[in-house]
């Protein structure tokens, strides 16, 4: 079983839609939740963190973490076509190291 | 303000040559450095992770290896290349304690 699992896509929205991206994780003692971005060719670059479960909302991105159900999802709303990307997902695992457990990532395809 | 560096930005390498990728941070001491590979359509692989001067903790045993001379130098390295080397190497550092990783801009590495 994967550690972080997220649905490779393409997921594909209209421009102005909301973008719905969700990821689950294994490790039940997970604190920390993170969302990436990355365009082709690109390194990743950080949208947001999330720690607590509910809502976080930064901008058109809002982060929602469940932690009973160990699911974490990314919600973009009023989609653009500069939002077409691969999104990662990461959790830190506390086994003894700080260090990040990355999804394989969800391809966005925002078409105008 | 913090940056981080990666070089070179491209490199092409016949399987069996040596290899070292350097990272550096500006900006911040005491980091955590980061290295993870990327296969190609892939998510990212830990490969190493240093909390301070001569502190590396391997994740993948393989023919990489690891050192961070200085405070906010990590660099990558293999006496031989081979053709699985191949891939996008990422450097990224967090604050010490701290989870949040932010990645320099790669190094992609083709080996032939």
């Amino acid at each position: 079983q994967k550690e972080v699992e997220q649905n490779s896509g393409p997921l594909s929205v209209p421009e102005g839609a909301i973008a719905s991206l969700n990821c689950t994780y294994s490790d039940r003692g997970s604190q920390s939740f993170f969302w990436y971005r990355q365009y082709s060719g690109k390194s990743p670059e950080l949208i947001m963190s999330i720690y607590s479960n509910g809502d976080k909302e930064d901008g058109r991105f809002t982060a929602q973490l469940n932690k009973a159900s160990q699911y974490v999802s990314l919600l973009i709303r009023d989609s653009q076509p500069s939002d077409s990307a691969t999104y990662l997902c990461a959790v830190e695992n506390y086994t003894g190291r700080r260090a990040l457990t990355f999804g394989s990532g969800t391809r966005l395809q925002v078409q105008p | 303000s913090q940056t981080i560096h990666q070089w070179p930005a491209t490199l092409v390498q016949p399987v069996g040559s040596p290899l070292s990728l350097e990272c550096t941070v500006e900006g911040t001491s005491n980091p955590n450095l980061y290295w993870y590979r990327q296969a190609a359509g892939r998510g990212l692989q830990l490969l190493f992770y240093s909390i301070g001067i001569g502190q590396i903790s391997s994740e993948v045993p393989q023919n990489l290896s690891a050192s961070r001379p200085q405070d906010r130098q990590f660099i990558l390295s293999s006496k031989k290349l081979l053709l699985s080397d191949s891939g996008f190497y990422l450097c990224a550092w967090s604050v010490r304690g701290g989870q949040t990783q932010y990645f320099g801009p790669g190094t992609r590495l083709l080996v032939l």
